[in-house]
């Protein structure tokens, strides 16, 4: 199962709206609704603020959305804040109960 | 409240094996898989992964098979990974995490702090 594929980074001031795309396959992205997002801080576990596509976890910011078409899903973060430079993670599940990461996207805030 | 804790912080020797433990509280454990996932340095999220707490069935990632197990303990709501021959680039943080996957959900909502695994000489 190869990793789905992120944009190795984006960039936006405060304020500012980003998107980050997930590229998969009619096997993974494009066959279920089950693609989660990752926020990651270095040193920090990974936190969870989407599922199911476009589904926020209770107590993720409504600055996070989800949205899917066909093999490719995207993140959308509104309002960029300094505290939103991570690295974002999408993950999809996969045939035979696996699931597969995407390659992880570096997130700068101006 | 759910909570995921993780072993500590180990450096083994090319060849060796490592096994690293999750204890998961808060939840009804059986209900839930477990994921195990790896970041080596530098690197994006790798998933290793996964085991039903339920019924203990498994599935690894295909780069990994033969060299990996994981197992559940129900009386101690513990999860293990075990690595064996391990190499260089083994060398990661090692996540584990609650996986509240069904037909129609999945995601990793609960993970542990992370276990640092160096394979030197």
């Amino acid at each position: 199962q190869s990793a789905l594929t992120q944009p190795a980074s984006v960039s936006g001031s405060p304020g500012q709206s980003i998107t980050i795309s997930c590229t998969g396959t009619s096997s993974d992205v494009g066959s279920y609704n089950l693609v989660s997002w990752y926020q990651h801080h270095p040193g920090n576990a990974p936190k969870v603020i989407i599922y199911e596509a476009t589904k926020r976890p209770s107590g993720v910011s409504n600055r996070f959305s989800g949205s899917k078409s066909g093999n490719t899903a995207s993140l959308t973060i509104s309002g960029l804040l300094a505290e939103d430079e991570a690295d974002y993670y999408c993950c999809s599940y996969a045939p035979t109960n696996t699931r597969v990461f995407g390659g992880g996207t570096k997130l700068t805030v101006l | 409240q759910v909570q995921v804790v993780q072993s500590g912080a180990v450096v083994k020797k090319p060849g060796a094996s490592v096994k690293v433990s999750c204890k998961a509280s808060g939840y009804t454990f059986t209900s839930y898989g477990i994921t195990w996932v790896r970041q080596a340095p530098g690197q994006g999220l790798e998933w290793m992964g996964w085991i039903s707490a339920y019924s203990g069935n498994t599935n690894y990632a295909q780069n990994l098979q033969g060299r990996v197990a994981m197992t559940i303990d129900t009386s101690t709501t513990t999860a293990y990974l075990d690595l064996k021959s391990l190499r260089s680039d083994d060398t990661a943080v090692y996540y584990c995490a609650r996986d509240s996957c069904t037909s129609t959900s999945c995601y990793l909502d609960y993970w542990g702090q992370g276990t640092l695994v160096t394979v030197s000489s």
